[in-house]
């Protein structure tokens, strides 16, 4: 296990849902990260939390919003979503900005029908 | 802007030979590059990390190398193994100031007993 833990790990909701993804690290690192990542693309980087503040936000949709309570946890709140967001979404965390490996959770598989 | 190309989606070695990876990217160099390795329907995990200044990096089975002139990186696995088979991602900095990665596709590695 790397240490970070996201659950659920598997979630299947409607578009008029709204569901919370959840990740907490145990390695007291200070920075959190979400990743987007879709059958034979890249990762996408969503966003990055350090100190509990949002240093990045890549550009992603509103329906998507994240939340940083403290540094040990991340959630990634969901509501209206379309189907093409169906995706692996990965948390990760980093020590800090001069810290360059991430340490990634087992990711929660996402079916938006 | 910045690609990375990984050389093929799949590659198939018998047991016991050498894999070699490879990692591409188009445009500036980047301060240093990584290696994750992510199992099916699991979060990728940091395997090697190389600087710019650096031309090669060991660990245990595993080299690295890095080859700013040609803008390629090797990830090789000596003796490989049937528990090798994974997808191997390779990772670059974009030097903005934040926390920002691109990753590649991924490179599906079978070995086969």
């Amino acid at each position: 296990e790397t240490g970070v833990t996201q659950t659920p790990r598997h979630l299947v909701m409607g578009m008029t849902n709204k569901k919370s993804l959840k990740c907490e690290q145990h390695l007291g690192h200070n920075a959190m990260y979400w990743y987007k990542q879709s059958a034979k693309k890249p990762l996408e980087l969503m966003f990055v939390y350090s100190l509990e503040e949002r240093v990045e936000n890549n550009s992603v949709p509103s329906r998507f919003s994240p939340e940083c309570p403290n540094s040990s946890h991340l959630f990634l709140h969901l509501h209206t979503l379309q189907p093409e967001d169906s995706a692996l979404y990965l948390c990760a965390s980093s020590q800090d900005k001069d810290e360059y490996t991430q340490y990634f959770g087992p990711g929660t598989r996402l079916t938006v029908l | 802007s910045q690609k990375i190309e990984q050389n093929s989606e799949a590659l198939n070695i018998q047991e016991g030979k050498t894999a070699t990876l490879t990692c591409n990217y188009t445009n500036y160099s980047p301060a240093y590059l990584q290696w994750y390795r992510q199992d099916p329907g699991r979060g990728p995990v940091f395997l090697l990390l190389i600087r710019e200044n650096e031309k090669e990096k060991r660990k245990e089975r595993l080299k690295v190398t890095f080859d700013t002139t040609l803008k390629q990186s090797l990830f090789h696995i000596t003796a490989s193994q049937p528990a090798d088979s994974a997808t191997y991602l390779c990772a670059l900095d974009i030097p903005s100031g934040t926390y920002k990665y691109i990753f590649g596709t991924g490179t599906r590695l079978k070995v086969l007993a």
